[in-house]
């Protein structure tokens, strides 16, 4: 089945610690996102890729770090710097950038302790 | 102005009412838009897709007007299932990022 898997589903870390979160999908998109979503607001976008070996910054970069080293793959990294990591992470890919549908897949909660 | 604002929630209604909800952007070149459902602590998912003046699907109508730069949804006969939040989405026109309201919940009651 194709699809857009993201892992772990719940994660916690310490603070001051850099972690990971894993971003696959098996739908042959070309463009790639990672959303930031708090309780009771909306999705507010963290970086996106048009296709390999290229990424963008969205609306809160800061304190994230990203790479597109396959087309299946874009993990992101939560470093020390952001200052408050404790949120709902979504990963979403779409057929093209413009004007197109974005498939998510089932989110991390991260949860600082 | 925000890029995208949608209509304060939550809406509270019973089932079998219809209930409608707006969604106002800010840039006129917008060409598409969509509507996304998100249930409690899951991922959003499309609803429904909006190229130009409206979508029909079962129970659920979306529709666009351009000129005063707001699209609609319309949920008729409303069921418990239907109670989520619904997520306006309009992509930037430059069509590299995708903009997200904050969401309209919607709670349906028996």
């Amino acid at each position: 089945d194709g699809g857009i898997t993201q892992s772990p589903k719940y994660l916690f870390r310490k603070e001051g610690q850099n972690v990971t979160l894993s971003c696959e999908q098996n739908l042959n998109h070309d463009a790639m996102y990672w959303y930031r979503q708090d309780p009771g607001q909306g999705l507010r976008l963290i970086y996106y890729s048009q296709i390999v070996n290229d990424f963008q910054k969205g609306d809160i970069a800061e304190g994230y770090s990203v790479s597109r080293e396959k087309k299946e793959s874009f993990p992101l990294t939560v470093t020390s710097a952001q200052k408050n990591p404790t949120a709902f992470y979504l990963c979403a890919s779409s057929i093209g950038v413009k004007n197109t549908e974005a498939f998510f897949g089932q989110g991390t909660r991260l949860t600082v302790v | 102005r925000k890029e995208v604002e949608q209509d304060p929630g939550p809406f509270n209604v019973p089932e079998g009412a219809t209930v409608a909800f707006n969604c106002t952007y800010s840039n006129s070149a917008s060409q598409s838009f969509f509507w996304y459902r998100q249930d409690c602590r899951k991922e959003p998912k499309l609803l429904m897709s909006v190229y130009s003046s409206g979508n029909e699907d079962g129970r659920f109508t979306a529709q666009l007007n351009r000129a005063s730069q707001y699209i609609s949804l319309l949920i008729r006969d409303s069921k418990l299932s239907d109670s989520a939040t619904y997520l306006c989405v309009v992509p930037d026109t430059g069509g590299f990022k995708t903009i997200f309201g904050a969401g309209t919940r919607l709670f349906v009651k028996a």
